[in-house]
């Protein structure tokens, strides 16, 4: 089944000692999201690629960083995690932007916890 | 600025009918989202709305009215499974897609 695949589902950090999430994905999407979700809250999206284009959200703090290095894998670095960093962090894809009918299809996200 | 309001949390009895509503002040209007989200678990897409009017899909309907800038999700024939966080989405004229906060959907038997 085509699908989004994120690793780890659970990660522990302690306070400001890098991490780095991953995402992949089969579903030959060209575009790939990280979203931040914190509890009870919208997911709140960090920056997205349109293939290797990288489109950083104005709000993005420079302590999240992110690699694409081909279609099918995108990775999330957090230089130095601090408290307000533990969330939910979810990878999407999207076959196109710019369009209508255009869903995102969500992997099942990682959980981080900063000590 | 951008804004889309949904309830909280609603509470509704197994095999009842809910009504979940959406209203949003966005840039532009280019469709609305509808996601069911299980505790601990990524957005699962229900429905697109881009045309006024309802679309059916099972147990799941969803409505749009454009003018009044207002959405909502209508869940029948209630089951414990469905109790989940609901969050309406929308994309703007730059098809930037702005999310709602998600409503809490708790099932009682």
């Amino acid at each position: 089944d085509a699908m989004v695949i994120q690793n780890p589902r659970y990660q522990v950090t302690q306070f400001g000692k890098p991490v780095t999430l991953s995402c992949s994905q089969t579903l030959n999407h060209n575009v790939m999201y990280w979203y931040q979700q914190k509890s009870s809250q919208a997911p709140k999206l960090l920056f997205h690629y349109y293939d290797k284009d990288f489109n950083n959200e104005a709000d993005t703090p420079d302590n999240f960083q992110s690699r694409r290095p081909n279609t099918s894998f995108c990775f999330l670095d957090i230089r130095s995690p601090g408290l307000g960093d533990a969330a939910m962090y979810l990878c999407a894809t999207s076959r196109e932007t710019g369009s209508p009918y255009n869903e995102q299809f969500f992997g099942p996200g990682t959980r981080l916890t900063v000590l | 600025g951008q804004n889309i309001d949904q309830p909280t949390e609603m509470t509704a009895t197994e095999g009842a009918i809910v009504q979940i509503n959406c209203t949003y002040q966005t840039s532009g209007f280019n469709g609305l989202f509808w996601y069911q989200q299980h505790a601990g678990e990524a957005p699962t897409f229900l429905s697109y709305n881009v045309l006024d009017g309802l679309e059916e899909k099972g147990r799941f309907s969803s409505f749009l009215s454009r003018s009044k800038g207002y959405s909502y999700l209508l869940l029948k024939e209630l089951q414990m499974k469905d109790s989940a966080s609901y969050l309406c989405a929308v994309y703007d004229s730059n098809y930037q897609l702005i999310w709602g906060a998600g409503t809490k959907l708790i099932i009682k038997p």
